[in-house]
């Protein structure tokens, strides 16, 4: 059972250039979500999902893109990366909600955009 | 919207010592409260939580915390630390903004347990 995976683990990226981090769970977890965490601050929600095919932004979701086509994917796209984006990435499930249960997290995309 | 203080960015304690890390909301009505725990080179764990019931609740690793709902707050206690202790520990509480599956989480405290 790998729980949430997360790839890539570190990547650096130029101004302007656009990649997927991807997250995979093999939970059968209804939600799943994308957080940044920047030094010194909490983890910030980017965007969440309640299930295939429904996506909802978090707090922070400018800049960034998701899908949901499979119960076990769920894919955060940056298109133009800009030095705000530098920061570590998380992507969680939870089988009923984060507020009800337990989230899984992924081990983190460190991020660095120069 | 929901705030979660966490004032003790890093604490540094010697092995056996007791340990309390304060974490401190600002949404007065009914949340749910979470303290999740980063082991280096670890995953984000749960450590413990409290949706209702007992204001003490008990966590894994002998960790426990209290409720106290007059003060907005959710202190990680535990009586004796190891050096295995070492980690960053997360305060997170349910966000009565917008969805109710969103979690607002503490800015993070991290210990070092000296041996």
């Amino acid at each position: 059972n790998a729980g949430v995976t997360q790839t890539p683990k570190f990547r650096i990226l130029k101004i302007g250039q656009s990649m997927t981090l991807q997250c995979t769970q093999d939970m059968n977890h209804n939600y799943m979500y994308w957080y940044r965490q920047d030094p010194g601050m909490g983890l910030k929600l980017i965007y969440y999902s309640v299930g295939a095919g429904i996506t909802d932004k978090g707090e922070v979701p400018n800049g960034y893109n998701v899908s949901r086509s499979t119960t076990e994917d769920f894919p955060l796209r940056l298109e133009l990366a800009a030095p705000s984006q530098t920061s570590v990435y998380f992507c969680a499930s939870s089988l009923q909600g984060a507020t009800n249960e337990k989230l899984f997290f992924g081990s983190g995309t460190q991020l660095s955009v120069l | 919207a929901q705030s979660v203080s966490q004032h003790n960015h890093h604490v540094i304690l010697s092995e056996a010592a007791s340990l309390e890390l304060g974490c401190n909301y600002s949404y007065g009505g009914t949340v749910n409260l979470f303290w999740y725990v980063q082991y280096p080179g670890q995953h984000l764990q749960l450590l413990l939580k409290y949706f209702s019931g007992d204001p003490l609740v008990k966590g894994i690793k002998g960790f426990e915390a209290e409720f106290i709902k007059s003060k907005f707050s959710f202190n990680l206690r535990k009586p004796s630390v190891q050096w295995s202790d070492t980690a960053e520990y997360f305060c997170a509480v349910t966000s009565p903004r917008g969805s109710a599956r969103q979690l607002t989480f503490g800015s993070g405290t991290q210990l070092t347990v000296l041996p």
